[in-house]
């Protein structure tokens, strides 16, 4: 138990749906992260926020839109992806300013795939 | 590319010897961190060691760093099976906003 959890853990979909993902941190933290990991890839930043504040957009394309409604919760929506873009979706949490100088928690993540 | 590298890409030994593992970047850096991942899970951070650290221990992991040569090293002593496991480091992109920047990993196989 990593004190984040993430919903749903495995997603397959079809380019013209629409869904979320979601991740629920309880460990206090006021900053949380989107990150995409892909075969063979390092992992990507996607997104940061802090105190609910999007502070880092990665050059993310606009069919992933974040939502942050509080310190503790951060969903991605997702609508009409592409197969690309089938990868293990991982949220993280830290204390801090959303930067690199403290730990961060991850989830489990979701796997999507994108048919 | 910020991004670090990390050596081996993969590294399969033997129940009981010791894993190394290294981390090469290319800019200035104000900590390194060391995190695992299982197969299916998400990241663990490990160690964070700060770049007027040189060396840093948490029960059978040790973290070197050194900032001359722009390199960390993750040696495990006496490994278990339960190591299996890929192992990444991460560091502060020097670049726009603080952000950790993370390497493509090593691939640690421990065989019974």
């Amino acid at each position: 138990e990593t004190g984040v959890t993430q919903t749903p853990r495995h997603l397959v979909m079809g380019m013209t749906n629409k869904k979320s993902l979601k991740c629920e941190q309880h460990l206090g933290h006021n900053a949380m992260y989107w990150y995409k990991q892909s075969a063979k890839k390092p992992l990507e930043l996607m997104f940061v926020y802090n105190f609910k504040e999007q502070t880092e957009n990665n050059s993310v394309p606009s069919r992933f839109s974040p939502e942050c409604p509080n310190s503790s919760h951060l969903f991605l929506h997702l609508h009409t992806l592409q197969p690309e873009d089938s990868a293990l979706y991982l949220c993280a949490s830290s204390q801090g300013g959303g930067g690199g100088n403290q730990p961060q928690h991850f989830g489990d993540g979701t796997r999507l795939s994108i048919l | 590319s910020q991004q670090g590298e990390e050596d081996p890409q993969a590294l399969s030994i033997q129940e009981g010897e010791n894993a190394t593992m290294n981390c090469s970047y290319k800019t200035s850096i104000n900590n390194l961190q060391w995190y695992r991942q299982n197969s299916g899970r998400g990241l663990v951070h490990l160690i964070l060691i700060r770049s007027n650290e040189r060396e840093k221990h948490s029960g059978r992991l040790r973290v070197t760093l050194d900032t001359s040569k722009k390199s960390s090293s993750l040696l495990i002593t006496a490994s278990r099976a339960a190591d299996t496991a890929s192992y990444f480091c991460a560091r502060i992109s020097n670049q726009g906003a603080q952000k950790l920047v993370f390497g493509q990993g090593t691939r640690l196989t421990i065989n019974p």
